[in-house]
């Protein structure tokens, strides 16, 4: 069966430090990847997703990018924080060909203080 | 206008109360829909998928309805554990790929 990791659970960092949160997936092969992006009290926003090894579409301009250097393995990394980055970083995959559900990490919940 | 829009709520119903959530989507060339189920402070889950015929499952049921651009959820019988934030996805392919776009949820409270 697949199952999605993401990591770490937690993490509070200081304003200008860097980030870099992993996610990978196993069990399947080519999926499309996505990172999303949850605000205290808002909804679900689309930062990323990627269609294979080294293919990044960019939903929203921001401080913060992506990689995906291995098939089933995504990454989100921001050179500096700003406070406005806090909320809840979701990594989801889904099957590549086909309109169908997407499945979720268990998100990190990233603090910049 | 956004793409998926859902009421906020909360909405707060005793145990055994049959309650209903709309969802309405803005990109007439959406081709999936599903319904997910987040609790505080987790990552969303599938809850059911939403097809053209209307489905069910058990307490669970989901309608769409294309020409007017939205989709409902039903649930009969509610019960304690149903309580979390109730969120639509639409799918529409964008770039190559299929993109998930979520409501911002509808809360639902329920209570003894």
């Amino acid at each position: 069966s697949q199952t999605i990791h993401q990591w770490p659970a937690t993490l509070v960092q200081p304003v200008g430090s860097p980030l870099s949160l992993e996610c990978t997936v196993e069990g399947t092969s080519n999926p499309n990847l996505y990172w999303y992006r949850q605000a205290a009290g808002r909804g679900l926003q689309l930062l990323f997703y990627s269609v294979g090894i080294g293919q990044i579409s960019s939903e929203v301009p921001q401080n913060l990018s992506a990689s995906r250097p291995q098939d089933r393995q995504f990454i989100l990394s921001s050179k500096k924080l700003l406070l406005s980055d806090s909320g809840f970083y979701l990594c989801a995959w889904s099957v590549l060909a086909g309109y169908t559900e997407a499945f979720f990490g268990q998100g990190t919940r990233l603090t910049v203080v | 206008r956004k793409e998926v829009e859902q009421d906020p709520g909360p909405f707060n119903v005793p145990e055994g109360a049959t309650v209903a959530f709309n969802c309405t989507y803005s990109n007439s060339a959406s081709q999936s829909f599903f319904w997910y189920r987040q609790d505080c402070r987790k990552e969303p889950k599938l809850l059911m998928s939403v097809y053209s015929s209307g489905n069910e499952d058990g307490r669970f049921t989901a309608q769409l309805n294309r020409a007017s651009q939205y989709i409902s959820l039903l649930i009969r019988d509610s019960k304690l554990s149903d309580s979390a934030t109730y969120l639509c996805v639409v799918l529409h392919a964008s770039g190559g790929s299929y993109i998930p776009t979520f409501g911002r949820g509808t809360s639902l409270i329920v209570h003894p």
